[in-house]
This record gives C-alpha cells, sequence and structure tokens, in this order.
C-alpha cells in the first residue's frame, strides 16, 4: 500500500501570508495525486487533481506541484475562507489512500 | 448538475451490519468510478473503498478485508455499502464521492461527494 505523509500537522498563519503544505508517498504515485479542502462538518472538497491541475471554480490562489514522491500545495495569498484542513490523496493504483491531513489555523 | 444522495443516519449495536446506499442523479455512472470514505470524530479521512460500477469491479482498503462489501444497481444509479461485524471503532460519517476515469484508470480527485451518512456504534 502506498503511505502518505503530511507535514506539517497543524499551521498557524495569517491573512495575505503565503502557505506551503508537503505531502510525501512512500513510493512513486507519478503524478496521481489530489488535494482537498475541507471545512467542520462538510464534505470534503477538490481543489488540484492530477498534482497540478487546478479543479473548475477553485480560486487561482491555490497551486499544486511535485511528482513520483513529493508534492506540495501552495496558498498564494491566505484568504479568511481558507481556513480549513487540508488532505491529499494518493491515486495511483486502485487502493487509494489519504494523507493524515493539515489543519490551516488563524494566527 | 450531478448530485450524490445518501441514505439517513443509522445507530447499530456490536457485531451487527449496516448498509449505507449513495444514489446519483443528473448522471450516470459511465465513466466514473464510486469511492467511499469515512471519517470517525475528530479525525482524518479514510478510505474504505470503492467500485468502478460499469465493470463491477471493487476494491477496499486492507484493513476492511472481509468485512465491506459494495455493489451497485445500475438501473437506480445506486451504490450501496455494507460494513459488518461492526464495532465502536467503525462509529464514524461514511462519505461516497464520485470518481472520473479515463481508460479504465482513475484521472481525477473526488469531485462530487454525497453530504455523508452518519454511523453510530454502540451497545
Amino acid at each position: 500500500d502506498f503511505q502518505m505523509t503530511q507535514s506539517p500537522s497543524t499551521l498557524s498563519a495569517s491573512v495575505g501570508d503565503r502557505v506551503t503544505i508537503t505531502c510525501r508517498a512512500s513510493q512513486s504515485i507519478s503524478s496521481w495525486l489530489a488535494w482537498y479542502q475541507q471545512k467542520p462538518g462538510k464534505a470534503p472538497k477538490l481543489l488540484i487533481y492530477k498534482a497540478s491541475s487546478l479543479e473548475s471554480g477553485v480560486p487561482s490562489r491555490f497551486s499544486g506541484s511535485g511528482s513520483g514522491t513529493e508534492f506540495t500545495l501552495t496558498i498564494s495569498s491566505l484568504q479568511p475562507d481558507d481556513f480549513a484542513t487540508y488532505y491529499c490523496q494518493q491515486y495511483n493504483s486502485y487502493l487509494l489512500t489519504f494523507g493524515g491531513g493539515t489543519k490551516v489555523e488563524i494566527k | 448538475q450531478v448530485q450524490l444522495m445518501q441514505s439517513g443516519a443509522e445507530v447499530k449495536k456490536p457485531g451487527s451490519s449496516v448498509r449505507v446506499s449513495c444514489k446519483a442523479s443528473g448522471d450516470t455512472f459511465s465513466n466514473y468510478a464510486i469511492s467511499w470514505v469515512r471519517q470517525a470524530p475528530g479525525q482524518g479521512l479514510e478510505w474504505v473503498g470503492g467500485i468502478i460500477p460499469i465493470f463491477g469491479t471493487t476494491n477496499n482498503a486492507q484493513k476492511f478485508q472481509g468485512r465491506v462489501t459494495i455493489t451497485a444497481d445500475e438501473s437506480t444509479s445506486t451504490v450501496y455499502m455494507e460494513l459488518s461485524n461492526l464495532r465502536s471503532e467503525d462509529t464514524a460519517v461514511y462519505y461516497c464521492a464520485r470518481i472520473a476515469l479515463r481508460d479504465n484508470y482513475y484521472y481525477s480527485g473526488m469531485d462530487v461527494w454525497g453530504q455523508g451518512t452518519t454511523v453510530a456504534v454502540s451497545s
């Protein structure tokens, strides 16, 4: 199975900050990685797929990069609506795995 | 616009089984897989398993092997997840979600999600 490790687990930031979240795969997953945002009591929302493709309707301040085993999600200028928990997820095989999540908190 | 509508909350006894449904409206299952993801209280997301309805093929996470059964009824655009031998650790919100396929492989992430079904396991 592919293990996904996210860091940090918690991140404190201010509105306007540039924020970067890292996700590492236990073995190469090519570019088969997605990023999600989840707010309390809500279903996750797809932000990025295939490592760097922006889902329709998602603001351009969100971007994804990486391939192989190292990936990043970047929020170029944090907005009040962005305080949430973010998850990476690999889909290199039919067996899917999520990272442990990164909670972005208000500093 | 496609929507996934899940069945209602369940309260179950340890050792029993639960079946949760996920009905698609506004689209068919063609070119999509359906996954089940759960979230225990205060915890992260955990993939349970999935199905490609047009092929009927299923996969599930190793930890659920032998306890989870995922089926699809294409005539009603409904996918079912049954989890047996329930224990307290299975208490969670269960979500279904759609993944686009290309050339029979997952192409995108989970772009459409159901509203979630709370399953509580308690004696």
